[in-house]
This record gives C-alpha cells, structure tokens and sequence, in this order.
C-alpha cells in the first residue's frame, strides 16, 4: 500500500517569493492534515480537511497562507509571500476518520528554506 | 491550554542499556495517547497507543508505555536498546473534546551507542 506522498521533498526560496506544497494521501482516507515543524519541536496543525471541506483551520495563518482540497483527494498548501520565519518542515498525513481510534499516517514532509 | 511536555530532550545511551522517555500533558479529561518514532531520514511511524483498558500498552520492536492517570503521564520504556533505535521520539495527545486534533511534544533525540 503506497503511503502519503509529499512534493517536492525540498524547497529553497528567497523571501517574499511564493511557493506550494502538495500532498496526495493514502487511498480511501477522508480527513488530511497539514502540520508544520519547526527545528527541535513537534509537529502543530495548520489545517484538517474532511473530504474536501476545511474544518479546523484555526491555526493557519490566514494572511499568507491558504490550502484546498478541491476534489477531496490531493491537497496544496501554498506561503504567498514567504518569510524568513517560515522555514521549517511541511507534513502532510492522512486518516481513514477524524477520531483519536484513526491512526494518523504521514507523509516525508516538505523542507522548506527561505533565504 | 492543552500541551504536552518531554522532559527530555536528547537523551545518550549504550546499547543495551535501559530507557525510559518521560512525557506528561495537560489535559483533564479522556485522552488517546501515542508515541511516535522518526528513525534518520523516514517519516513520523507510529510505536504505539492508548485509548483504554490496560494501562501498560506494547508497540512495535519492544517498546512498550504505562499510562498513568493521576500523574497524566505516559511514559515510554524498552528494556534494551540497540543501536537501531537511534531516532526521535514524540509523545502526543489526543484530547477526546477535541476532534481530529493531535497534540505533539517537541520530541526527544535519541542515540544510541554502539
């Protein structure tokens, strides 16, 4: 069975230059998850998607980030414009549901850089 | 605010040697627990979890974790290491009120000497 699958694997930008991350999650799992983690921290959720629609996306930063999830299958995270801050790991995982019994599976993560 | 907390951060060992990984949270009622591995160059694998029953729970390659509720704690133990458990360990919650959302310590590093 394939696992999430991240791209690209690595991403170096300069600041204020925009960029996407995109996530295609293990077949058959509704909800998906993008999480950001920074060096020597935890993963923290940005957004949860049930199908294709947006329900915690609480902790998303609004002003330059977005994401979507158009057909309720592969997801793009997109930073328009980056920050020197915004470097860190993009996960991206995936579960069947959306309860604590659904184990969340992740993808490798995006690194991004931004200089 | 819920949080969970590691208490350490990079931890040495020698093979063979016995480990436990502390990890407590803030959060007063029913709770799903987990640890999560990173080994070099892989991605976050579940190790094992809690959601009830048995507070001693078993994972994958020896590991296993005790919860324990009024400390609200859920420590990781293995008996022996072995140089392949070299990796990062996350300890993260699952707050019962609070759907989908998965709560992560900020990791603890492990390495393991030969």
């Amino acid at each position: 069975e394939a696992g999430v699958v991240q791209s690209p694997r690595y991403k170096i930008i300069e600041k204020k230059q925009p960029v996407a991350f995109w996530c295609n999650p293990i077949s058959g799992h509704n909800t998906l998850y993008w999480y950001l983690q920074n060096l020597g921290q935890g993963p923290e959720l940005l957004i949860r998607y049930e199908n294709e629609e947006a329900v915690d996306d609480s902790q998303l930063p609004k002003d330059r980030f977005s994401a979507e999830r158009l057909k309720g299958v592969d997801s793009t995270l997109k930073i328009q414009p980056a920050e020197l801050g915004d470097s860190a790991v993009y996960l991206c995982a995936s579960s069947l549901g959306r309860t604590g019994w659904d184990e969340q599976f992740f993808g490798p993560g995006t690194r991004l850089t931004v200089l | 605010a819920q949080s969970v907390s590691q208490h350490n951060h990079h931890v040495i060992l020698s093979e063979a040697a016995s480990l436990e990984l502390g990890c407590n949270y803030s959060y007063g009622g029913t709770v799903n627990l987990f640890w999560y591995v990173q080994y070099p160059g892989q991605h976050l694998q579940l190790l094992l979890k809690y959601f009830s029953g048995d507070p001693l729970v078993k994972g994958i390659k020896g590991f296993e974790a005790e919860f324990i509720k009024s400390k609200f704690s859920f420590n990781l133990r293995k008996p022996s290491v072995q140089w392949s458990d070299t990796a990062e360990y996350f300890c993260a919650v699952f707050p019962s009120s609070n759907t989908g959302k998965l709560i992560f310590g900020q990791g603890t590093t492990l390495q393991v000497k030969p």
